[in-house]
């Protein structure tokens, strides 16, 4: 299995901007995981998926900030319009059930 | 609440030096536990796991035994490498429902030095 799969891997945009980022979990799994990452905050979970369902959007940061789950194999999580604060790596991870999670590479935001 | 508290960084060994990475958690029923290694510029793996009361998991010679007795999952391994250098987070789920939502301690930065 290629693992979760991330793009872009890197994203530098102006202010204001929309951003759009994708992922494609592991094939089976039920989960979907989006997370954030920065120096001062740590990981913080933002939202998740169960069966393309979303959950738990306590984490999502205010309502610049949303996501989708349109079928089991992709999702995105889109920032409009983003803002300097909103830079950091964005994580999207997948799992099955009460087992581990497999994290993506990550998606490095700049908002400049 | 359930949460997870592991020892501050950075820790600083030379090569080949004995490595302990205290993890304790809080948590209602019976978590799973878990230790993740982030490399640097790369996502989170897994490392290891242990699912049970007793469990030993282990994986590219680390160790973790989870001990209910005291709320601990402790990282150990015999003999550090500077390609282990990198952060390790200690987390735990299942206690809430049947989803498998991951609480992350704060994660501990290694830096093993030739």
């Amino acid at each position: 299995d290629a693992g979760v799969i991330q793009s872009p891997r890197h994203e530098v945009t102006e202010m204001g901007q929309e951003v759009t980022l994708r992922c494609k979990p592991i094939s089976g799994h039920d989960y979907l995981f989006w997370y954030r990452q920065t120096m001062m905050r740590g990981l913080e979970l933002l939202i998740y998926f169960n069966n393309n369902v979303p959950i738990d959007d306590s984490g999502m940061p205010e309502d610049r900030f949303s996501a989708k789950m349109p079928n089991a194999s992709f999702s995105t999580l889109k920032i409009q319009p983003s803002e300097p604060r909103d830079s950091a790596v964005y994580f999207c991870a997948s799992g099955q059930g009460r087992h581990e999670q497999y994290f993506g590479p990550g998606t490095r935001l700049t908002v400049t | 609440g359930n949460s997870v508290t592991q020892m501050e960084g950075p820790v600083t060994l030379s090569e080949e030096a004995f490595l302990t990475i205290n993890c304790t958690y809080t948590a209602t029923g019976y978590p799973s536990l878990f230790w993740y290694v982030q490399y640097p510029g790369e996502g989170l793996q897994l490392l290891l796991k242990a699912t049970k009361a007793d469990d030993k998991g282990s994986n590219k010679g680390f160790e973790a035994t989870y001990r209910k007795e005291t709320t601990s999952f402790h990282l150990e391994k015999g003999s550090v490498q500077v390609s282990d250098s990198a952060v390790y987070f200690c987390a735990l789920a299942g206690v809430s429902g049947g989803y498998n939502k991951l609480i992350f301690g704060a994660g501990t930065r290694l830096a093993v030095h030739p």
